[in-house]
């Protein structure tokens, strides 16, 4: 059963420590997307990837935050340092074009909750 | 920038009420329309519309997809207390290889028995 597995599924951090967040996509997807998720402001969309090139990241706050994808099976989300109001649910999801057809369907991980204190 | 707005924010139901759910979007190369279910944990897709009047149907979900007037609809007949969960709307648009899929805050939709 192909799925997007994220780790840690929960992490508490202290304000001011590096958090790290790994994603691995469902095998053969080409796109991988970062999102945060709050009350407030619903899903985000931090960063993207596709054939593991970085495409957008106006999203995220590029001085704290960093997204890459060493190879095709990891992408990872670090925030460093982190801070009370990064506290969320950050969810990757990845996906790929339906064979004939331009449009993508995102396939969602579990998410990672994330609390600074 | 791309953007899109759901209605209402939430909705309190009675099981076996029928419910609509609306999307409206504006987005740069519009290529399709999701909706996708959210209950305790990560959304699950539920549709994918791409055309203009194609209804799409899973039981009793379905959705209309309006290209012209900007906006998609998901219906829910004889609601159950299990389609209680936050239904997601998201467009896939963009330029060139840069489409990406951007999601409005959600409905909540709360079926009571």
């Amino acid at each position: 059963d192909a799925r997007v597995t994220q780790t840690p599924r929960h992490k508490v951090t202290e304000m001011g420590q590096e958090v790290t967040m790994r994603c691995q996509p469902i095998l053969g997807h080409n796109t991988v997307f970062w999102y945060r998720q709050t009350m407030m402001q619903g899903l985000e969309l931090l960063a993207y990837f596709r054939n593991r090139a970085p495409l957008d990241d106006s999203g995220m706050p590029k001085d704290r935050f960093s997204a890459e994808m060493p190879d095709a099976t990891l992408a990872t989300l670090k925030i460093q340092p982190s801070e009370p109001r990064d506290s969320a649910v950050y969810f990757c999801a990845s996906g790929s074009p339906r064979t004939g057809l331009m449009n993508t369907e995102a396939f969602f991980g579990q998410g990672t909750r994330l609390t600074v204190v | 920038e791309d953007k899109v707005v759901q209605s209402p924010l939430s909705l309190v139901v009675h099981e076996g009420d029928t419910v609509t759910l609306n999307c409206s979007y504006e987005v740069t190369n519009f290529r399709s329309l999701l909706w996708y279910k959210q209950e305790k944990k990560a959304p699950t897709f539920l549709f994918m519309l791409t055309s203009s009047g194609i209804e799409k149907k899973s039981g009793r979900l379905s959705s209309i997809l309006d290209k012209k007037e900007l906006f998609s609809i998901l219906n829910i007949t004889a609601t159950q207390t299990g389609d209680s969960a936050v239904y997601l709307c998201a467009v896939e648009g963009g330029g060139g290889s840069n489409y990406k899929l951007t999601f409005g805050k959600g409905t909540l939709l709360t079926v009571n028995p």
